[in-house]
């Protein structure tokens, strides 16, 4: 059974720092392009960046770009989102996505991230 | 960016009978390995998303047959046969053809 599990969210001010963590498991993990989608609250759904499967090919949306770092670990079935300079508007839900064919099959649960002061 | 424009915004459907979504792409989702790459997802309240269907009629396992897409190039369509009680939340269709991936901005099915 395919899994991913996110970790790492939490409550951070405008400018702070936050590393989010993706456990998958029940699927080779070396083999998939793994994404980051995130939901504002009540609001759509936004890619915000994925990698391909040996780590060597990232892609970001605009508004994240020199801010998020996407990377993985491939023995450790792990992929992590590197967000820095935060913003009040980078306040969502976080998902760990798998891409099949360019298309997301499976989803983890979210974490949520909230920029405040 | 690839616009994905979903209609309409709010379904509200009598149990059993059928409901249609659209989507629009500001391109054509026709890629380069001859697929076309339109998904559809549904949310429920609380939850993550699940993937109906993909490259436009394909459905995943264990959803029901009466989720039924299609369309082409710019123009898609989720059909609901007859709906029931589960199928209340938020749909959205979302392209993968293009990097960024982009979604609609989701159309809310309620029961009447």
């Amino acid at each position: 059974e395919v899994q991913l599990v996110e970790s790492g969210g939490g409550s951070v001010q405008p400018g702070g720092s936050l590393r989010l963590s993706c456990v998958a498991s029940g699927f080779s993990f070396s083999n998939y392009w793994m994404h980051w989608v995130r939901q504002a609250p009540g609001k759509g759904l936004v890619c915000v960046s994925r990698i391909n499967g040996d780590g060597s090919n990232m892609n970001y949306v605009d508004s994240v770009k020199g801010r998020f770092t996407i990377s993985r670990d491939n023995a450790k079935k792990m992929v992590y989102l590197e967000m820095n300079s935060l913003r009040v508007e980078d306040t969502a839900m976080y998902f760990c996505a798998r891409d099949s064919s360019w298309s997301i099959d499976y989803w983890g649960q979210g974490i949520l991230v909230t920029v405040s002061s | 960016d690839v616009v994905m424009t979903q209609s309409p915004l709010s379904l509200p459907v009598t149990l059993g009978q059928p409901a249609s979504i659209s989507c629009r792409s500001s391109q054509s989702l026709l890629y380069s390995d001859g697929n076309t790459h339109l998904s559809w997802f549904h949310q429920r309240p609380g939850q993550s998303p699940r993937r109906l269907i993909y490259k436009v009629s394909n459905r995943d396992s264990g959803v029901p047959d009466r989720f039924i897409g299609s369309g082409s190039g710019t123009d898609f369509t989720l059909n609901i046969s007859r709906v029931e009680a589960e199928d209340v939340g938020l749909y959205y269709c979302m392209q993968g053809a293009y990097w960024p991936y982009t979604f609609g901005q989701g159309t809310r099915l309620e029961i009447k």
